[in-house]
């Protein structure tokens, strides 16, 4: 079955610990992106992966990392959460022959106290 | 300004009605437009894409795309209340790289 997956699906945490989003895909494609969504603001992309190696900020990359070494998967790395990090994760992967249409991932809801 | 802008709703329409979700964007070179559905508590799922202007069905569902006006519409023909749900429009940026989301229309349809 063409899934992308993460986990964990939910994650409770404290300001300043080290976290890690895992998202991989079995689609072999492509572009790979991170968002977030939050109440009134919509998905919001944090970063995205043309292909392995390859990454870019998407419009709210502060506070977040991302590494692309196998195409399959595309972690989210928080390196010092903070409180306005609460928030809904989603992972989503395209393909440029598939016109970029993207399949989402289950999402992840980070809560940081 | 948002780069993409939608009304919020809620749009409430009754069972078998045609509703009507519209998009403005502001990205001129935009080339590639999508609708998506979200349940509460799910992940986007996607509806329709279009990429050039007119309109384009599949099913119930007709996407409009008007790019001198900017303006993206979908249009869903004998709404069911399980068409109830957010509806996310998006566009990807000139050199198909960003993805911009608008905030989500929530849509009811009254039985």
């Amino acid at each position: 079955e063409a899934q992308v997956t993460q986990n964990p699906r939910y994650l409770i945490t404290v300001t300043g610990k080290k976290l890690t989003v895992t998202c991989s895909q079995n689609m072999n494609h492509e572009y790979m992106s991170w968002y977030r969504q939050d109440p009134g603001l919509g998905l919001r992309q944090i970063y995205y992966s043309m292909n392995v190696e390859v990454t870019d900020k998407g419009d709210v990359p502060e506070g977040y990392k991302v590494s692309r070494k196998e195409k399959r998967n595309f972690p989210l790395i928080l390196e010092s959460p903070s409180p306005n990090q609460t928030s809904l994760y989603f992972c989503a992967s395209s393909s440029p022959s598939g016109r970029y249409e993207q399949y989402f991932g289950p999402g992840t809801r980070l809560t940081v106290t | 300004q948002k780069e993409v802008e939608q009304n919020s709703g809620p749009l409430s329409v009754p069972e078998g009605a045609i509703a009507s979700l519209n998009c403005t964007y502001s990205d001129r070179g935009s080339q590639s437009f999508f609708w998506y559905r979200q349940y509460s508590g799910k992940s986007p799922e996607l509806i329709m894409s279009i990429y050039s202007n007119g309109d384009k069905e599949d099913g119930r569902f007709t996407a409009q795309l008007n790019k001198a006006s900017q303006y993206v519409s979908l249009l869903i023909r004998d709404s069911q209340p399980s068409d109830s749900a957010t509806y996310l429009c998006a566009v990807m940026g000139w050199n198909f790289n960003k993805f911009y989301f608008g905030s989500g229309t929530k849509l009811n349809v009254k039985p």
